[in-house]
């Protein structure tokens, strides 16, 4: 499979625990793009890649969020201390015209 | 980007053709329209997009108005596999990419 793959697709968490989220794209595309999804919305932009440069990053991403793309590969999304509130789909995306997603990580935080 | 309005739900018949209107009347000369759909815990996938042609690929085919103010898809043959939650998107390709702003989409049931 040469789609985007996100690990893990689920994670269960207790409030206060940090998680790690992990996306590696399709290996051609340069732009990496990580997404937010609650119950019934669409998805939300969180940040955005360009090879190892983050370039851009929502308000959405609070101060316990980072993320990095080392080498321009792969890429790791880190919520510390997570929150109740922090519970909801993480998706990954990758792009050369057209986005493509991965499934995504389901968080719940307990 | 501009911002977009679609029907929160509609329902289609199995093999029949499902029309889906968005309408996005603040979309600027260099924006795109495209069109994501989402099945259940799935991540959306990408189904087409257009500047002011009309499109068509093998899933579906994507009508601008002249003046661009509004299209509709066309899914051609819906089948039970269609039922998702379709996005209609306004983005331009410059600055961060292919950032998309997704709204609340087209919630489709196609039934048998």
């Amino acid at each position: 499979d040469t789609g985007v793959s996100q690990d893990p697709r689920h994670k269960i968490t207790k409030r206060g625990q940090n998680v790690t989220f992990r996306c590696d794209p399709i290996s051609e595309h340069n732009r990496l793009y990580w997404y937010r999804q609650t119950l019934g919305q669409g998805p939300e932009f969180l940040t955005y890649f360009q090879n190892e440069a983050q370039l851009e990053k929502s308000r959405l991403l609070s101060d316990r969020f980072s993320a990095e793309r080392p080498k321009g590969s792969f890429s790791t999304l880190e919520i510390q201390r997570t929150e109740q509130g922090d519970s909801a789909m993480y998706l990954c995306a990758s792009t050369d015209s057209e986005a493509f997603f991965g499934q995504g990580t389901r968080l719940t935080v307990v | 980007d501009a911002k977009t309005t679609q029907p929160p739900s509609m329902d289609c018949a199995e093999g029949r053709a499902a029309n889906l209107p968005c309408n996005h009347s603040t979309i600027s000369g260099n924006e795109y329209v495209y069109w994501y759909r989402q099945i259940h815990s799935q991540g959306p996938q990408y189904i087409i997009h257009g500047l002011k042609n009309n499109e068509t690929n093998e899933m579906a085919s994507l009508i601008i108005t002249e003046d661009r103010k509004s299209s509709t898809l066309i899914l051609p043959h819906a089948t039970l596999r269609d039922t998702a939650v379709y996005y209609c998107i306004v983005s331009s390709r410059r600055g961060a990419g292919n950032k998309l702003t997704f709204g609340g989409g087209t919630r489709v049931l196609v039934k048998p």
